[in-house]
């Protein structure tokens, strides 16, 4: 069975300080690994994926996202916090062969001061 | 290319009642997933459909229930609804080809 772990419920950091948002995960096989992002009221976005290849990985609004395969671990990052950043992420990860479903983290509220 | 549609955004029903939810995937896809979220439990996985036929199902009771038509548009259906079923049901759909799911804005079902 596939799992995501989001060991923090919030993240406050201040805007233009770099921000971190934990993963780790665990599956039986080769990870397929998301980020996505929920603003209030809204569905998920897609912010960017771990399929194979460079372990940093860059995706939409200049967050980035490292993977580390000896830590099975998949963490969110920013240099420059932006207020606007305030929301709730969630981790994800998905099991290479076959079609296996997406399963989520808690997920992780971030909170960004002015 | 539009996005995912659900309809309708905000449902308020009543203890003991149905409700059908309708999730239109983007053009193409062909894998329609549905989540349930509730501040306590997260998100769920409910099921997932791919040409018709259900491929994956979640840990839910079988008062929850799913379809997919032929032109990939899905709908589930929540039959002797529980106050416990309040929540945002979110659908999503992914492609063959793209690893990543794309969401909907979600159903808000309130059950009164």
């Amino acid at each position: 069975a596939q799992s995501v772990a989001q060991p923090e419920d919030q993240v406050n950091v201040a805007e233009g300080n770099p921000l971190t948002v934990k993963c780790t995960y665990s599956v039986s096989g080769n990870p397929y690994l998301f980020w996505y992002v929920q603003y209030p009221n809204r569905g998920l976005q897609f912010l960017l994926k771990y399929i194979t290849g460079d372990n940093l990985v860059k995706g939409s609004y200049g967050f980035e996202a490292e993977f580390n395969k000896s830590q099975t671990s998949f963490h969110l990052k920013k240099p420059s916090a932006l207020v606007s950043d305030s929301a709730l992420y969630f981790c994800a990860v998905r099991e290479w062969s076959g079609y296996s479903t997406l399963t989520f983290g808690k997920g992780t509220m971030l909170l960004v001061s002015p | 290319k539009a996005g995912v549609t659900q309809t309708p955004r905000y449902l308020i029903k009543t203890r003991g009642q149905q409700v059908t939810l309708s999730c239109s995937p983007i053009s193409g896809h062909r894998s329609v997933s549905w989540y349930q979220q509730t501040p306590g439990q997260g998100l769920q996985f409910l099921f997932e459909y791919f040409s018709e036929t259900q491929r994956n199902k979640g840990n839910f009771p079988g008062r929850f229930s799913g379809r997919q038509f032929s032109n990939s548009r899905s709908e589930m259906n929540v039959s002797t609804l529980e106050l416990g079923d309040s929540a945002l049901y979110l659908c999503a759909s992914s492609s063959r080809e793209n690893t990543e799911a794309f969401f909907g804005q979600g159903t808000r079902l309130t059950v009164v």
